[in-house]
């Protein structure tokens, strides 16, 4: 398809377990976002890639958040020792931005991952 | 710091009511502002957008002004429809380098025959 592509869609784990989230974006798109949505809340920055370089991961929680992008395509979240907070939607954008000021691309969204941890 | 403000809801109206959610914000230098509209079952989309002062996005009979005078960015539609019932979310991006977006906590809209 022509959008961004998420799996799983729905991911049950036991606190403690490890899980990876992955995220194909828009065939092209430089940059790509992972953001964390709490039930009723708006999404929340967690990282942000362009290409294959990480270059912001100010919003990750804590370290047993690790994101990566090794071909400058296809994305993994991954969350190690899951606690119950982590769950969440988690929420994959892209867009043809290249970086620097004044970008009008617009993030194209994926339909998320929505993780339990029981 | 960057951060959004938005009109909680959830809001009902009758179909054909006019419709306004309010938004307001806080950012460092000179934000886009973007209205992002997530229906049942769906991902999030963009509805519109405004990238300067003063300009006023517009998509699908809705309209929003970029107003720096008072930091707002209202969402409006003049006659709403049964089918514009969805979530709707203002947001910021700060044109810095990653360009990501904030989020205000959404506002949900459903729309009644």
């Amino acid at each position: 398809g022509a959008g961004v592509s998420q799996s799983p869609r729905y991911k049950v784990a036991k606190r403690g377990q490890d899980v990876a989230l992955r995220c194909d974006p828009i065939s092209g798109h430089v940059s790509l976002f992972w953001y964390q949505q709490a039930l009723g809340q708006g999404p929340e920055f967690l990282t942000y890639f362009q290409n294959e370089a990480q270059l912001d991961k100010s919003g990750l929680p804590s370290d047993r958040f690790f994101a990566e992008r090794p071909e400058g395509s296809v994305s993994t979240l991954k969350i190690q020792r899951t606690q119950q907070e982590d769950s969440a939607v988690y929420l994959c954008a892209s867009s043809s931005h290249r970086g620097g000021f004044f970008s009008n691309q617009p993030q194209h969204f994926g339909d998320g991952t929505r993780l339990s941890i029981l | 710091g960057n951060s959004v403000t938005q009109m909680e809801g959830p809001v009902t109206l009758s179909e054909e009511a006019f419709l306004t959610i309010n938004c307001t914000y806080t950012a460092t230098g000179y934000p886009s502002l973007f209205w992002y509209v997530q229906y049942p079952g769906e991902g999030l989309q963009l509805l519109l957008k405004a990238t300067k002062a003063d300009d006023k996005g517009s998509n699908k009979g809705f309209e929003a002004t970029y107003r720096k005078e008072t930091t707002s960015f209202h969402l409006e539609k003049g006659s709403v429809q049964v089918s514009d019932s969805a979530v709707y979310f203002c947001a910021l991006s700060d044109q810095t380098g990653a360009n990501n977006l904030f989020f205000g906590t959404g506002t949900r809209l459903t729309v009644i025959p």
